[in-house]
């Protein structure tokens, strides 16, 4: 079982429509999460991180975390076609205090 | 302010070569990182450094050792490549702490025939 584990997708949203990533972790150590961003070909992007139960906003992008359900999400509003790109999550921290990435879900954004 | 630059982009081995990857970070970063990246696999931990003198095994270490060269610089060598090492290889650093953003140089493109 990987540390960190999301669902390959591909997650199909309508332009506009809120588009809902889900990642949950197996170390309950971990101490911070993050959302990257990578589209075809390129290197992930960082989007956001986040350390504290509840939720933390940046524009069209809201992070979610739940470390009672060992459970992070990502949202994004107002979705568009260029938000296309497979959303990678990662934790750090807990017992073996590197920085592990789940496979990541891919979001297509149909115009 | 080039962040993290990877050498070489693309590079083709035969089975049984011998390569080092290059890395250099110009951010001032304590940690650094060195993933590959297959189909469906997402990013996968080859070895970090949390700092200067220090190296650690990641997820997937074998077949691969490394060297902090020093603050800057991180290679990663392959002693004798395999067709299972072909794969996209990332370098990324960060700073230590609580919340280490990590940062991705463009990626290292290998395919070992």
């Amino acid at each position: 079982q990987k540390e960190v584990e999301q669902n390959s997708g591909p997650l199909s949203v309508p332009e506009g429509a809120i588009a809902s990533l889900n990642c949950t972790y197996s170390d309950r150590g971990s101490q911070s999460f993050f959302w990257y961003r990578q589209y075809s070909g390129k290197s992930p992007e960082l989007i956001m991180s986040i350390y504290s139960n509840g939720d933390k906003e940046d524009g069209r992008f809201t992070a979610q975390l739940n470390k009672a359900s060992q459970y992070v999400s990502l949202l994004i509003r107002d979705s568009q076609p260029s938000d296309s790109a497979t959303y990678l999550c990662a934790g750090y921290g807990g017992a073996t205090n590197k920085l592990i990435f789940g496979t990541g879900t891919l979001l297509a954004v149909q115009p | 302010n080039a962040g993290v630059t990877q050498t070489p982009k693309f590079q083709v081995l035969k089975t049984g070569q011998s390569m080092t990857l290059q890395c250099a970070q110009d951010m001032n970063h304590n940690s650094m990182y060195w993933y590959r990246q297959d189909p469906g696999m997402g990013l996968r931990l080859i070895y970090y450094s949390a700092s200067e003198g220090t190296t650690d095994k990641g997820e997937v270490p074998n077949g691969y050792n490394v060297s902090r060269l020093n603050k800057r610089e991180f290679s990663l060598r392959l002693e004798s490549a395999a067709p299972s090492q072909t794969s996209v290889y990332f370098c990324a650093s960060s700073e230590l702490g609580r919340v280490p953003e990590a940062f991705f140089g463009q990626g290292t493109r290998l395919t070992v025939v």
